[in-house]
């Protein structure tokens, strides 16, 4: 069972918006803004697509985004694209008990 | 660009031994903290392990605790896990990450360790 709750899937049509949740607690997600979010296609290596909550690091396209209130962050996907298809994982930051955690994963479907 | 190429990974009989290498290049190494992320084949990533710029500082995941040593070596370019004692449920590829802040930038493309 993973520390961060994120649904199993999510889908949409091409240009359509998909946000996906990703749910911690009081001692994660909601104390640090230390939210980020990874791409990862079938076979391939993860790849960071938001961090703190709502950075997208260079290169990452700005119909991504992330935002985070209370214990829940979000990652929304904007103007879907085929290659947007992908297993999506959240991750924060827990202290230095519980250091990084990471949701279970969410399969984006681009209908 | 920045390169990290995992190897060392392999079969390996329960309660043996295995030692990963991540050769990194394209920044300076001693520069990042640098970690371990596991994931096992169809599931979700789990954090294994990290360790400072400077190698003077150390984390792990309880699963790896007692039986895992993460180290480097900065004039090599090169970070390690030392897995022993090790589990079935160890089985999983493994993931040398760069990080920066309190975000995995950079990940190399993985090694299984199947046991």
């Amino acid at each position: 069972q993973s520390a961060l709750t994120q649904p199993p899937s999510a889908s949409g049509s091409p240009g359509q918006s998909v946000t996906i949740s990703c749910t911690g607690t009081s001692s994660d997600v909601g104390s640090y803004n230390y939210v980020s979010w990874y791409q990862q296609h079938p076979g391939k290596a993860p790849k960071l697509m938001i961090y703190e909550v709502s950075k997208r690091p260079s290169g990452v396209p700005d119909r991504f985004s992330g935002s985070k209130s209370g214990n829940t962050a979000s990652l929304t996907v904007s103007g879907l694209q085929a290659e947007d298809e992908a297993d999506y994982y959240c991750s924060s930051y827990g202290g230095s008990n519980k250091n990084w955690v990471f949701g279970g994963g969410t399969k984006l479907t681009v209908l | 660009e920045v390169q990290l190429v995992e190897s060392g990974g392999g079969l390996v009989q329960p309660g043996g031994s295995l030692r990963l290498s991540c050769a990194a290049s394209g920044f300076t190494f001693s520069s990042y903290w640098m970690h371990w992320v596991r994931q096992v084949p169809g599931k979700g990533l789990v954090w294994v392990s990290r360790i400072k710029s400077d190698g003077s500082t150390t984390s792990y995941a309880d699963s790896a605790k007692d039986r895992f040593t993460i180290s480097r070596d900065n004039a090599k370019n090169t970070l390690y896990l030392q897995m022993n004692s090790v589990r079935a449920e160890d089985t999983a590829v493994y993931y040398c990450v760069r990080g920066d802040g309190y975000a995995y930038f950079d990940w190399g493309q993985g090694t299984l360790v199947t046991v």
